[in-house]
């Protein structure tokens, strides 16, 4: 079946702008991640989604990220007064409840 | 919370020789390692992973060994070939935090 999928693949914005990032994740996966990868370095995680649990946020690096999940399924990351440091591929990761996270392609953040 | 600590960062081994990947974690609740391989402008793809009820895994080439008492698990390359280059990153899921913690990658190079 559809993998998770990403969109934009690719963003160019402004120091300053807002952006919206989406995923849409494996169909009936109930957890949903994301992760941050900058050019070169490992996953960091930022935050994770269960269900109708409150979400994990506990890895949001300031209070100009956030994210929401509509009805459970598609997530969209939001980073407001974007950054230069905020460039980074940004990555979504579904599961259930058995662990194994499926990753999507990125969207890769590029910000001027 | 959990620490996930990964050697080397990078490997170099001919094509036909084995390569092995370290990783240690410090949560000794984490009850799941899956082991992702990054190939340049990829997303991360599961490749094998092991839970804490048993002690190996093999599929292939490829085979993951868990020492649950030291905290460290690894994994093992046979018959490298030029395809197997790319980033490999280790975690570890804890139970009770319900997210992964990724190691910092290992870039393996198989020299042809």
């Amino acid at each position: 079946g559809a993998g998770v999928s990403q969109s934009p693949s690719n963003k160019v914005t402004e120091k300053g702008k807002d952006v919206e990032l989406r995923c849409d994740p494996i169909s009936g996966h109930t957890a949903l991640y994301w992760y941050r990868q900058s050019l070169g370095q490992g996953l960091e995680f930022l935050i994770y989604f269960q269900g109708n649990s409150a979400p994990d946020k506990s890895g949001l690096p300031s209070d100009r990220f956030s994210a929401e999940r509509t009805g459970g399924s598609v997530s969209t990351l939001t980073i407001q007064r974007t950054q230069q440091e905020d460039s980074a591929v940004y990555l979504c990761a579904s599961s259930t409840s058995s662990d194994t996270q499926y990753f999507g392609p990125g969207t890769r953040l590029t910000v001027l | 919370g959990e620490n996930v600590e990964q050697h080397p960062s990078t490997l170099s081994v001919q094509e036909g020789d084995s390569a092995v990947i370290k990783c240690t974690y410090s949560d000794s609740a984490s009850n799941y390692f899956p082991w992702y391989k990054q190939e340049l402008g990829k997303r991360p793809q599961l490749i094998i992973d092991i839970r804490s009820n048993v002690g190996e895994k093999k599929d292939q080439r490829i085979a993951v060994t868990l020492n649950k008492t030291a905290k460290h698990f690894s994994l093992h390359i046979t018959e490298t070939q030029p395809e197997d280059s790319a980033v490999y990153f280790c975690a570890a899921h804890s139970g009770s935090a319900r997210q992964l913690t990724f190691g910092s990658g290992t870039q393996l190079t198989v020299l042809p």
